[in-house]
């Protein structure tokens, strides 16, 4: 079945580190692939989505290539700052379905 | 922007009972409007997606009886969770989208956090 896997459960970085979010999906279609993050007490908001295979997205320094012969999605940026500090879902969706998160990779990042 | 309101934003309920829960969507019309529940420990799980007319699509593990859904104009929805117990605690979330087609994005309100008693 259609699925989203997100290994890293938690990321710890300092400032200025290079982020890498791991990111995987399992589907018979077309999806579109998305990130979105969400800071504590709050709903998720998309932080950048991609509908075609091999193309690349970005947003606020994060980037993500929707690679479909790896399946994967992941999630990069070159320098995270604390305010990045936040839980990462890695979500796919369809035309005729709502999108199916991942389990979610939370960051955090020392000053 | 486009803006998704929920109400009420934290409720505690006795086991047993029910809580009804609502999603504003503000500056468009929400075509489909997904309800989601983020548990503790897990991620979104797919309660049910609603499309303006078209009847509403239960994901497998949860039922109209259990999380009856309305969705009568398209800036509204409500979803009511009947005989709440301690598992049915948890984040609530509705996501709204303008259209329906899978590559649109999905606006999320703030969630209703439920507590069961």
């Amino acid at each position: 079945g259609d699925s989203v896997i997100q290994m890293q459960g938690q990321v710890t970085l300092s400032e200025n580190d290079f982020l890498f979010i791991n990111c995987t999906y399992s589907t018979t279609g077309y999806p579109t692939l998305f990130w979105y993050v969400q800071y504590s007490g709050e709903g998720p908001q998309l932080l950048l989505q991609v509908t075609t295979a091999n193309n690349k997205g970005s947003s606020r320094g994060f980037e993500a290539t929707y690679d479909k012969g790896t399946t994967s999605f992941h999630l990069q940026k070159t320098s995270v700052q604390e305010i990045d500090s936040a839980v990462y879902y890695c979500a796919m969706g369809d035309n005729n379905n709502a999108p199916r998160f991942g389990a979610g990779t939370k960051l955090s990042v020392k000053p | 922007g486009a803006l998704v309101y929920q109400y009420p934003r934290r409720t505690i309920c006795k086991s047993g009972t029910s809580m009804r829960m609502e999603c504003q969507a503000v500056g468009f019309q929400a075509t489909s409007v997904a309800w989601y529940r983020q548990s503790p420990q897990k991620t979104f799980e797919l309660i049910a997606l609603s499309t303006v007319n078209s009847a509403i699509k239960y994901e497998q593990n949860f039922t109209q009886e259990k999380f009856p859904i309305s969705h009568p104009n398209l800036s509204f929805s409500s979803m009511t969770v009947l005989n709440a117990y301690l598992e049915d605690r948890g984040l609530y979330l509705c996501g709204a989208k303008l259209g329906l087609g899978g590559s649109e994005t999905l606006y999320f309100g703030s969630g209703t956090r439920l507590t069961v008693l």
